[in-house]
């Protein structure tokens, strides 16, 4: 079952802004994870943050994570066209992972 | 990085055919793999989880005798797909993981199975 919800379900930028996708949870958790699919390919693991960390970089990507509000957000600066793909977040709660419903960024030329 | 490679990654076949489709960690031993399956524009649900050497754990509604899974060794596991009907048509993703290691799961890149 689904463990995480995603907003927005879409996102549609201009190339240069930036995009921020936020997931939500329900249970408590070890790790939370960001992960990329583009269409009809498998999952590409971008970056994962601890349930004791609040923040964390990766290049252009800043995510950050709110436990108390079981939160997390992934924010994609300077966003580029191949940067369109769905963004997945995954709750690992003592290796069971779940995966949110996800947001699809479309990143216009 | 590591890698897993996932085979076929189309398969067209017709109703009644049994398919298999392996999923293999190329430079890594794979403690765990799992098995997911993805409708379209939907996030992918977990079918099961496997363990080298153990039966594997199905997640709920998931038939284990229509879903065969075998985890032979640390590298390979295996889904067959027994006596596919149009319903079971869609997007077959595996993952795997040496839980030893601490490390995230990393995904093959899919499998998309059509039933006639």
């Amino acid at each position: 079952s689904q463990q995480g919800e995603e907003d927005p379900q879409a996102l549609s930028i201009q190339e240069g802004e930036n995009a921020t996708m936020n997931c939500s949870y329900k249970t408590s958790i070890n790790n939370l994870q960001w992960y990329r699919q583009n269409s009809g390919r498998g999952l590409v693991h971008l970056i994962l943050i601890r349930s004791n960390e609040r923040e964390k970089h990766s290049g252009r990507l800043r995510v950050t994570l709110d436990t108390s509000k079981k939160s997390s957000s992934l924010l994609i600066t300077a966003s580029r066209a191949a940067d369109t793909a769905s963004y997945f977040c995954a709750t690992d709660d003592n290796n069971d992972m779940r995966f949110g419903a996800g947001t699809r960024l479309t990143v216009k030329p | 990085g590591a890698v897993v490679s996932q085979h076929p990654s189309w398969v067209i076949c017709k109703s009644g055919t049994s398919v298999k489709i392996e999923c293999r960690s190329l430079d890594f031993q794979a403690t765990t793999m799992f098995w997911y399956r993805q409708f379209p524009k939907q996030s992918l649900m977990l079918m099961a989880t496997s363990n080298e050497g153990s039966k594997a754990t199905y997640e709920q509604g998931v038939e284990k005798d229509k879903f065969l899974i075998n985890h032979a060794s640390l590298t390979l596991s295996t889904l067959t797909v027994t006596s596919a009907h149009p319903e079971d048509s869609s997007f077959y993703i595996c993952s795997a993981q040496d839980r030893a290691s601490n490390q995230p799961q990393h995904f093959g890149d899919g499998t998309r199975l059509s039933i006639l």
